[in-house]
């Protein structure tokens, strides 16, 4: 069955350093979304992505972070000046158009020290 | 704008007794509703949703949970508790149309003791 991939799967990162984390959806997907969980806290919405741009992003989503689809199965998630409090797991999800069950990734745990 | 709650941070049951998860959902537009599982170091399963029509849905792993519109609930349910049950829950809204992102509860784990 098809899934969704991240990796890596753990990333620890200094603060003020540049981390790219990375996602490969569901090859015939066309809806993308990054998302947070910041330990012992609800998943929160960061960012959604249609036809090669983003089409909603949460408040959390600011100058800092930009996503990419650089290629036909890439989705990445950059954070350029990583914060202490960008710790957390961040998921990655796909859906097919006209269906509304968002397949989620395993996740990517970025520590910030 | 949409909202969900799940009450009961914790919800500790015995092995073979009833699980009864609460949701409640907060939408001035009909919602879409889903419950999505994780388990320790996983990423979040699908367990069952809600769109439209029937109201009771079934689910994987003997889960099924009830829409019920005057209530704005969507509460989980599996008669007979296993060990493997044992995991973190998640309630989530979005609505139809749009890029419909999902709104999550905070999460109730789980816990099912012998």
């Amino acid at each position: 069955e098809p899934e969704v991939t991240q990796t890596p799967s753990h990333q620890v990162t200094q603060m003020g350093q540049e981390v790219i984390l990375h996602c490969v959806p569901i090859s015939n997907h066309l809806y993308f979304y990054w998302y947070r969980q910041i330990l012992g806290q609800k998943v929160e919405f960061l960012v959604s992505f249609y036809n090669n741009e983003i089409s909603e992003k949460s408040e959390i989503f600011d100058d800092q972070f930009s996503v990419e689809r650089p290629d036909g199965s890439n989705f990445t998630l950059k954070i350029r000046s990583t914060k202490l409090e960008d710790s957390a797991m961040y998921f990655c999800a796909s859906r097919l158009q006209g269906e509304e069950t968002q397949y989620f990734g395993p996740g990517t745990r970025l520590l910030v020290l | 704008a949409q909202s969900v709650t799940q009450l009961g941070s914790h919800v500790s049951v015995s092995e073979g007794a009833l699980v009864l998860l609460r949701c409640n959902y907060s939408s001035s537009v009909p919602p879409y509703l889903f419950w999505y599982v994780q388990y320790p170091n996983q990423g979040l399963q699908l367990l069952l949703k809600y769109t439209t029509g029937a109201t009771l849905v079934k689910g994987i792993n003997g889960f099924e949970a009830e829409f019920k519109k005057s209530e704005t609930s969507f509460h989980l349910t599996k008669p007979s508790a296993h060990m493997s049950d044992a995991a973190e829950y998640f309630c989530a809204v979005t609505r139809s149309g749009g890029y419909n992102k999902l709104i999550f509860g905070a999460g109730t784990r789980l816990a099912v003791h012998p």
